[in-house]
């Protein structure tokens, strides 16, 4: 079993839809959360960061922690064709060597 | 513009060559670390280096090498031992302190065999 999991998709709605990506994990250590979001043949790009808990909301975006069910969720609000990408999970452990561990990217498409 | 820089974007290797993929910050970044990305998958880490002169290997570090001579610099060769080391390569830098596993990323590298 992976330590993240992650639907890779694909995943296609129309634009101005609400979208909802998840990740999974099995390691209680986990303490940081993130979410890139990667164009095609480009590198990721870091769209939000979350420590230990809770929900952190930037503009039409949310990430939700939810660590008693080892659940991750990133909404996307009034969905645009420009947020048509991969969108990878990402999580560490307090301790260590800085170490991420990524889920396997969901690819999203936005249908003007 | 403070950011990170590989090259090339693009590189071909041929049989029994070693190439070596360059990655440049200008963040002022302590950690520097190389992944590996094929279709349709995440992202999973070849070597990371936390200090100068110090580097550990991660998941898949079989067929690669990696020097930190400078903290601004973390090059990563391609042996001839890697046999499939067809993939897109990514270089990641992270910050000290309380964010310190917060990553950026360069735009990659696509490496592919002749």
């Amino acid at each position: 079993q992976k330590e993240v999991e992650q639907d890779p998709g694909p995943l296609s709605v129309p634009e101005g839809a609400i979208v909802s990506l998840n990740c999974t994990y099995s390691n209680s250590a986990f303490q940081y959360f993130m979410w890139y979001r990667q164009y095609s043949r480009k590198g990721p790009e870091l769209l939000m960061y979350t420590y230990s808990s809770g929900n952190k909301e930037d503009g039409r975006f949310t990430a939700q922690v939810d660590k008693s069910s080892k659940y991750i969720s990133l909404f996307i609000r009034d969905s645009q064709p420009s947020d048509s990408a991969t969108y990878l999970c990402a999580m560490s452990a307090l301790q260590g060597a800085q170490k991420l561990v990524f889920g396997q990217g969901t690819r999203l498409t936005i249908n003007p | 513009d403070g950011g990170i820089t590989q090259s090339p974007k693009y590189l071909f290797r041929k049989e029994g060559q070693n190439v070596t993929l360059s990655c440049e910050q200008n963040l002022n970044h302590d950690a520097m670390y190389w992944y590996r990305q094929d279709p349709g998958q995440g992202l999973r880490l070849i070597y990371y280096s936390q200090i100068v002169n110090d580097f550990q290997k991660g998941d898949i570090a079989e067929g690669y090498s990696v020097s930190r001579e400078k903290k601004e610099s973390f090059p990563l060769t391609v042996t001839s031992a890697q046999k499939n080391p067809t993939a897109f390569y990514l270089c990641a830098s992270s910050t000290p302190g309380l964010a310190k596993n917060i990553q950026y990323f360069g735009a990659g590298t696509r490496l592919s065999v002749l």
